[in-house]
């Protein structure tokens, strides 16, 4: 089954400082989605990622998808207060109904230091 | 603002009894999830519903655990004896597929099984 691997599991960084998430699988991957969760909420949609080496930006958020497809990473820049919570990737894998069923990373714990 | 709304946020309760979390999709929306979600274990996918009809709940024990749908604006999980096991939070998702890939998840239902 597909294996799906988040490093690291917590980062503590300065507000200001950038902070990186990978995400590793074991197999190759038609896509791969991401989300955040704060504290105490529920997972939040930020992007999906289809095509070999694809680079999306979303103000201070860049996601990147492996060119063999097997790996993906979100970076922020001068992370802030806000940017607080748990990061996912989210793997699709195939059904027989189609590419709908998301296999959750472990998650990267992002806590800033003011 | 269309969201998925989850009754009841919180619950408490005995091991032995039932349990029952309901769970409103967005209005339109074609698949709904349930998910599972503990420190130890992570996000996991517990099963699954397309236009109502069950496809996958490979994730779900199926000694104990039901889930339904009604009808289109209603998905229900049953836990029927519940364990201090089942203690976590149960987040309900829902989707348009194959139209958008994104899973707009509701609140949780934070269950504490004693």
């Amino acid at each position: 089954g597909q294996q799906v691997m988040q490093i690291p599991q917590y980062q503590h960084v300065q507000e200001g400082e950038d902070f990186t998430t990978y995400c590793n699988s074991s197999t190759t991957l038609s896509n791969i989605q991401w989300y955040k969760q704060r504290p105490g909420g529920h997972p939040v949609f930020l992007i999906q990622l289809v095509k070999s080496g694809e680079v999306k930006k979303q103000k201070r958020l860049t996601f990147q998808f492996g060119e063999a497809k097997k790996n993906s990473s979100l970076h922020i820049t001068a992370t802030q207060t806000t940017d607080v919570g748990t990061y996912f990737c989210a793997p699709h894998g195939r059904s027989n109904f189609g590419n709908e069923k998301l296999t959750f990373g472990t998650g990267t714990r992002l806590t800033i230091i003011p | 603002d269309a969201r998925v709304t989850q009754t009841p946020r919180h619950k408490v309760t005995e091991m032995g009894q039932e349990v029952t979390m309901r769970c409103q999709p967005i209005l339109g929306h074609n698949t709904v999830f349930w998910y599972r979600q503990t420190m130890m274990q992570g996000l996991e996918l517990l099963a699954y519903f397309r236009n109502r009809a069950p496809l996958d709940d490979s994730g779900m024990p199926k000694d104990r655990f039901s889930a339904e749908m009604p009808d289109a604006t209603l998905a229900t999980l049953k836990i029927q004896p519940s364990e201090p096991r089942d203690s976590a939070v149960y987040f309900c998702a829902s989707g348009f597929y194959p139209a958008q890939d994104e899973q707009f998840f509701g609140p949780g239902t934070r269950l504490t099984v004693l």
